[in-house]
């Protein structure tokens, strides 16, 4: 079946430390995502990727890094200057240009402990 | 800039009692308004898109309307496993990307 994976399911970063999250597709989408999801506020964008080896900011993106040298990855490094990291993150990719909407993967949920 | 409020921000429903979930939005030039499902501890799950003012799209008890301004979720007769997050987003311009608006919470008690 065709789909977004993201892992690890949970993952726990301790202060000062870089930690990747997978995600991983088999859709042949062209476009992919990083999403931070925080209880009470909407989905906000912290990079994107159109093709690959090339991406761009989203809205919050200090704190985080990525990667696309394959069509079908798309890593997000959260760094240790990523001062509030708990959060849900969400992985999403999509056919471009056309509006099709995302499909998204099931997210990872990074706590600092 | 582009924003997408939904009310309310959390809904309450007895078994069978239908209503309506609104998502109120300014884009430049919309090119998709789009409805998720999440539940908890999951990604959302496609539910709608609508591209034009006067669309509809309906799935099970689910129907999605669009005018020029907003656009209504219709829930008829929900039942306890229509329980979950209810997502807006629309894209517009020139860009792909999708803006959210905080969803409603909607609880269907038996």
């Amino acid at each position: 079946d065709g789909g977004i994976t993201q892992s690890p399911k949970y993952l726990f970063r301790k202060e000062g430390q870089n930690v990747t999250l997978s995600c991983e597709q088999n859709l042949n989408h062209d476009a992919m995502y990083w999403y931070r999801q925080d209880p009470g506020q909407g989905l906000r964008l912290i990079y994107y990727s159109q093709i690959v080896n090339d991406f761009q900011k989203g809205d919050i993106a200090e704190g985080y890094s990525v990667s696309r040298e394959k069509k079908e990855s798309f890593p997000l490094t959260v760094t240790s200057a990523q001062k509030n990291p708990t959060a849900f993150y969400l992985c999403a990719s999509s056919i471009t240009p056309k509006p099709y909407g995302y499909t998204f993967g099931s997210g990872t949920r990074l706590t600092v402990v | 800039e582009d924003q997408v409020t939904q009310s309310p921000e959390a809904l309450r429903l007895q078994e069978g009692e239908s209503s309506s979930l609104n998502c109120s939005y300014t884009v430049s030039g919309l090119r998709g308004l789009f409805w998720y499902r999440q539940d908890p501890g999951k990604g959302p799950e496609f539910l709608f898109t609508l591209y034009s003012a006067g669309e509809e799209k309906e799935k099970e008890r689910l129907k999605a309307t669009l005018t020029k301004k907003e656009s209504f979720l219709h829930i008829t007769a929900p039942k306890p496993e229509d329980s979950a997050t209810y997502l807006c987003a629309v894209q517009g311009g020139a860009t792909n990307k999708l803006i959210f608006g905080t969803g409603t919470l909607l609880a269907v008690q038996p």
